[in-house]
């Protein structure tokens, strides 16, 4: 069965800091995606990328926010100075005909 | 803002007894409709992917039905088993053009099978 893999699976950082979060997508999908679960809450759309490119990005997706594919597999997440309220699971998803999720990183914020 | 309602909100249903549960969408610029179980500490599974309106499809006891232009799918379990304890999530594919296909979810259906 097809996997996505994330790093880390937990992650502690003090509010301001910068976070990375790693998704490595399956080899052969197109697209791909970010979504945050805060707890208690609805899971919730953040970016899609297709083609090296955000196609698509909620209102949470702020300027604090960027993704990248840096290497042509793993597809990053990175959060330039992490507010409390960024406390949540991120999930990554790798999309061909179906949506695959990675096992979520959980970001704590102090 | 997409409006994707599931219920009930959690359901509990003894070993053996058949259940199902709804998720409502927007019925317009409808693409596709995914079931997702996810389990506590796991990733969400696929379960189905919906995409023509009168569409019904079966994995083992779940199978799922669509109604797009209505806009609802229910989800069926037969003879739940403890390992069917879950959340059940469905998430609405509206199309979009070409490059991307945003899934929007509800809040899903939390299951609880009692042994």
């Amino acid at each position: 069965e097809p996997e996505v893999t994330q790093t880390p699976s937990h992650q502690v950082t003090q509010m301001g800091q910068e976070v990375i979060l790693r998704c490595v997508p399956i080899s052969n999908h197109l697209y791909f995606y970010w979504y945050r679960q805060i707890l208690g809450q609805k899971v919730e759309f953040l970016v899609s990328f297709y083609n090296n490119e955000i196609s698509e990005k909620s209102e949470i997706f702020d300027d604090q926010f960027s993704v990248e594919r840096p290497d042509g597999s793993n597809f990053t997440l990175k959060i330039r100075s992490t507010k409390l309220e960024d406390s949540a699971m991120y999930f990554c998803a790798s999309q061909g005909s179906e949506a695959f999720f990675g096992q979520g990183t959980r970001l704590t914020v102090v | 803002i997409l409006n994707v309602e599931q219920s009930p909100q959690s359901l509990h249903v003894q070993e053996g007894d058949s259940t199902n549960f709804t998720c409502s969408f927007p019925s317009s610029n409808f693409y596709a409709l995914h079931w997702y179980r996810w389990e506590t500490a796991k990733s969400p599974e696929a379960l189905f992917v919906m995409t023509l309106n009168g569409d019904e499809k079966k994995k083992g006891r779940i199978s799922a039905t669509l109604n797009t232009k209505e806009g609802y799918s229910y989800l069926y379990i037969k003879g739940s088993q403890p390992e069917d304890s879950a959340t059940y999530l469905c998430a609405f594919n509206p199309y979009s053009g070409a490059g991307s296909y945003q899934l929007t979810f509800g809040k899903g259906t939390k299951l609880s099978v009692i042994p």
